[in-house]
């Protein structure tokens, strides 16, 4: 069965210090996307960074990047030169299903918290 | 362009009683997911709509969730009777049909937190 995980429930990081959250996934689905989502305190879910199965490299997206490691089936999201704002929760996901339902697995969740 | 819209953002209700949850998607975005979060576990899915259309249902826990999309606009879900393990926030989330709603993620809603008590 597919499924997601990210096994820090929170992390903390120093202002203007790289971070790195970890998610591991399992699918038997050669072909898979996988998401990184931040959800600050107002609670909308934002979309960061995506990472196509097929890709060959790393994704970026400004200060996110998305360590893919697909022998390992990881996916961990670095966030360089972390901000005050960066203080949020974390969700990584991956979408199941071709071909019409792009439904979403995702994980439980990392909340970061950036030190001033 | 606005947001996707949910509403109510809290809603506490007792045991037993009625409760729906609107979601407006963003105009133009043929796809519309609702997802649930019960407290400290993981975002799971329940349905998905294409237009009016409901393209997959898989999620949805029971016969007392009903979900509707009124001529491909916005969404309603209700729940009736609410139970305690109802319990959560949903999230409604919207896409454009196509590639790029896939590679571009879903734009979500804030969530309506709901309290069954």
């Amino acid at each position: 069965a597919q499924k997601i995980t990210q096994t820090q429930p929170g992390m903390f990081v120093q202002e203007k210090e790289a971070v790195t959250l970890d998610c591991t996934y399992d699918t038997s689905d050669p072909s898979y996307g996988l998401f990184w989502y931040k959800q600050p305190s107002s609670g909308e879910m934002i979309f960061l960074i995506y990472q196509g199965s097929y890709d060959q490299q790393n994704a970026t997206e400004g200060r996110y990047s998305l360590n893919f490691q697909k022998a390992r089936k990881s996916a961990n999201l670095v966030i360089s030169a972390s901000q005050l704002g960066d203080s949020a929760m974390y969700f990584c996901a991956m979408r199941e299903g071709a071909g019409g339902t792009y439904k979403y697995i995702f994980g439980t969740g990392t909340r970061l918290k950036v030190l001033a | 362009e606005a947001g996707v819209t949910q509403f109510p953002s809290h809603s506490v209700i007792e045991k037993g009683q009625t409760v729906t949850l609107r979601c407006d998607p963003i105009s133009g975005h043929d796809n519309l997911y609702w997802y649930r979060r019960v407290m400290g576990k993981e975002i799971k899915f329940l349905l998905h709509f294409v237009k009016e259309s409901k393209q997959d249902e898989s999620g949805m826990p029971n016969n007392r969730f009903l979900a509707e999309r009124t001529g491909g606009t916005y969404s309603t879900l209700k729940v009736q009777p609410a139970e305690l393990e109802d319990s959560g926030v949903y999230f409604c989330a919207s896409s454009p049909l196509g590639d790029r709603g896939f590679h571009y993620g879903y734009t979500f809603g804030s969530g309506t937190r709901l309290t069954v008590v």
